[in-house]
């Protein structure tokens, strides 16, 4: 089935530092969306990308979606400690009956004392 | 205006169990989906349900059942637990034919022993 693998699967941040993080595909996605989930709550919708190329900024983040469809890249500039938590990629399947969301393995923000 | 309601948020239970897990969607959405989000990795889809039938399924035996009301709660039941069911089970509602405004429960933390 679709996968999607996330890179890095955890990194370290100090305030202030920008970062960036990206989510690679085996297929084609229409639409990447990434999302954000905090310990013990459900993933929290940041950023929706509907067409290839395109780059769009939500606060201080900002996110584009790759050319090949296959990839997407989130960035988060001047971090703050709140930025700590999983980020997830998705990409939504649609069939005759529906649609579901196939999520990213995550990448995990952590803060570096 | 109340998000996704889910109930309850943890839960032990003993192995070849069966278990009952129930959602409240977010006001004015009719569908709901459920998630599997085991440790350390991105939630899985499990199936969504719209005017009270399943929709969509993904790749999960038939110990995992669920229902819409017409009010459009949503019940998942697993029958026979298993020890790798032990994970978070999240509830996801959304509009069919809208947009991605898919909003997430906080969860139920499921652990079978």
């Amino acid at each position: 089935g679709q996968q999607l693998n996330q890179s890095p699967q955890s990194m370290f941040i100090q305030e202030g530092e920008d970062v960036s993080m990206n989510c690679t595909s085996s297929s084609i996605f229409n639409t990447w969306l990434w999302y954000k989930q905090d310990p013990g709550e459900g993933p929290v919708l940041l950023i929706a990308l509907y067409k290839a190329g395109e780059l769009t900024s939500n606060g201080r983040l900002t996110a584009q979606f790759g050319i090949t469809r296959k990839d997407s890249f989130l960035n988060i500039s001047a971090s703050i400690p709140s930025d700590v938590g999983i980020y997830f990629c998705a990409g939504p399947l649609f069939t005759g009956g529906g649609n579901k969301l196939t999520f990213g393995t995550g990448t995990q923000l952590k803060v570096e004392l | 205006d109340a998000g996704v309601t889910q109930s309850p948020t943890h839960l032990i239970k003993t192995r070849g169990q069966q278990v009952t897990l129930r959602c409240s969607p977010k006001s004015g959405h009719d569908t709901v989906s459920w998630y599997q989000q085991a440790l350390g990795q991105g939630p899985q889809f499990i199936f969504q349900y719209y005017e009270e039938e399943e929709r969509q399924r993904g790749n999960f035996p038939d110990r995992f059942s669920g229902h819409q009301f017409p009010n459009y709660s949503s019940e998942l039941n697993v029958n026979a637990l298993l020890l790798g069911d032990s994970a978070l089970y999240l509830c996801a509602s959304s509009l069919l034919g809208g947009d991605y405004g898919y909003t997430f429960g906080s969860g139920t933390r499921l652990t079978v022993v």
